[in-house]
């Protein structure tokens, strides 16, 4: 069963703006993971968060976490042509010693230039 | 390059016809993972396996089956059973079943039925 939720389902954003991706999930965490996926292609993987952060950066990207609202938030800044795809949030959870990821439906991010 | 290899980019299948999606990895991981994805959804998880000669049913197991004989394989067959096979299908790995790592995705084989 999909546990995350992602809102919004689609954004269109002008180049140079800010998006803003939320994800939100039910069960407790391990981990929460951000992936990428350009059209037809594999998942890239961008920023893991541990259940005991509450906020990350890798370039221009910043995640945050908030584990007593069960949400999770994908900032990506100065945004460019070429950050056109989709993005997904993965809660890891681990069972019987293995690793689990349960996807959200993804945010389509479309960057208009 | 390491990374993860998977075979054919497209295939298609005919009705009662079992097929089978090829996944090599050479990254040294131990886990490897089959999901499915259909239009506009996230992954959801067919098999698992956390090292050789072991793996594990994951949420939409039925009309799948998989084999892990060696650590850089994990091939993935649809059998007849699976009605709807319809779908791209994505491999993945990690270093490991229990670890705090990201999981690495091969490009994907989209199946279609002819």
């Amino acid at each position: 069963s999909q546990q995350g939720e992602e809102d919004p389902q689609a954004l269109s954003i002008q180049e140079g703006e800010n998006a803003t991706m939320n994800c939100s999930y039910k069960t407790s965490i391990n981990n929460l993971q951000w992936y990428r996926q350009n059209s037809g292609r594999g998942l890239v993987h961008l920023i893991l968060i541990r259940s005991n952060e509450r906020e990350k950066h890798s370039g221009r990207l910043r995640v945050t976490l908030d584990t007593s609202k069960k949400s999770s938030s994908l900032l990506i800044t100065a945004s460019r042509a070429a950050d056109t795809a989709s993005y997904f949030c993965a809660t890891v959870i681990i069972i019987q010693g293995a690793q689990k990821l349960v996807f959200g439906q993804g945010t389509r991010l479309t960057i208009n230039p | 390059d390491g990374g993860i290899t998977q075979s054919p980019k497209y295939l298609f299948r005919k009705e009662g016809q079992n097929v089978t999606l090829s996944c090599e990895q050479n990254l040294n991981h131990d886990a490897m993972y089959w999901y499915r994805q259909d239009p506009g959804q996230g992954l959801r998880l067919i098999y698992y396996s956390q090292i050789v000669n072991d793996f594990q049913k994951g949420d939409i197991a039925e009309g799948y089956s998989v084999s892990r004989e060696k650590k850089e394989s994990f091939p993935l067959t649809v059998t007849s059973a699976q009605k709807n096979p319809t779908a791209f299908y994505l491999c993945a790995s990690s270093i490991g079943p229990n670890s705090n790592q990201p999981q690495h995705f091969g490009d994907g084989t989209r199946l279609s039925i002819l």
